[in-house]
């Protein structure tokens, strides 16, 4: 079957680094996003990886291992309102998203 | 640009009413339109897929006699809830793609509520 694996919750301190982790399993793979969620408020697109590596964007950036079905978010220079859910998705041979349940991240002064 | 607009924000209905909410891509042509239900504290939880110009396809546990989807053109989608129960208010989201773009791009939200 499809699965995808994230952590419930993390808390990590402003300023600080976070590694959001995500493990995978699809039906043929057509890439991994990444979305944050506030509460109460619609996702929003974080980033997208097909291809192995790491994709850097401002403090977010996003790794993709195609062959560990592994991906993580990193979040550099944490700022309060980086408090949020953090949403992996893996689109499959269909091009359908199939979601985690999110991580949420708290982050303390 | 990919804006994705949800109408109503928030609706409050009693129970045996139905509610219909729009879902319209603002600047792009969206060949398909997503429908989730997000319950509090809860992830996404993708009720259907509908493009345009055909029926759409729910997922499993879904009642498509309950909630009717229609995707009339290619920049707006409908969910119609039909006689609402209180078990039915939820965080309604809709997103659309791109024919060129694999990206879904969310609305806003609606928050139905009944009452």
């Amino acid at each position: 079957g499809q699965n995808i694996d994230q952590p419930t919750e993390m808390t990590a301190t402003e300023g600080a680094i976070v590694q959001i982790n995500c493990t995978y399993q699809t039906s043929g793979f057509n890439g991994l996003f990444w979305y944050q969620q506030h509460a109460g408020e619609a996702p929003t697109f974080l980033s997208y990886n097909v291809l192995d590596g790491l994709e850097e964007k401002g403090r977010f950036s996003s790794f993709l291992s195609r062959s560990k079905g592994y991906s993580y978010l990193l979040l550099k220079e944490l700022q309060m309102k980086d408090s949020a859910s953090y949403l992996c998705a893996a689109m499959d041979s269909n091009y359908q998203l199939i979601w985690g349940a999110g991580t949420k991240l708290i982050i303390k002064p | 640009g990919a804006v994705v607009s949800q109408h109503p924000s928030r609706v409050i209905c009693k129970s045996g009413t139905s509610v219909k909410i729009e879902c319209r891509s603002l600047d792009f042509q969206a060949t398909t339109m997503f429908w989730y239900r997000q319950f509090p504290k809860q992830s996404l939880m993708l009720m259907a897929t509908s493009n345009e110009g055909s029926k759409a396809t729910y997922e499993q546990g879904v009642e498509k006699d309950k909630f009717l989807i229609n995707h009339a053109s290619l920049t707006l989608s409908t969910l119609t809830v039909t006689s609402a129960h209180p078990e039915d208010s939820s965080f309604y989201i809709c997103s659309a793609r791109d024919r060129t773009d694999y990206e879904q791009y969310f609305g806003p939200g609606t928050r139905l509520t009944v009452t």
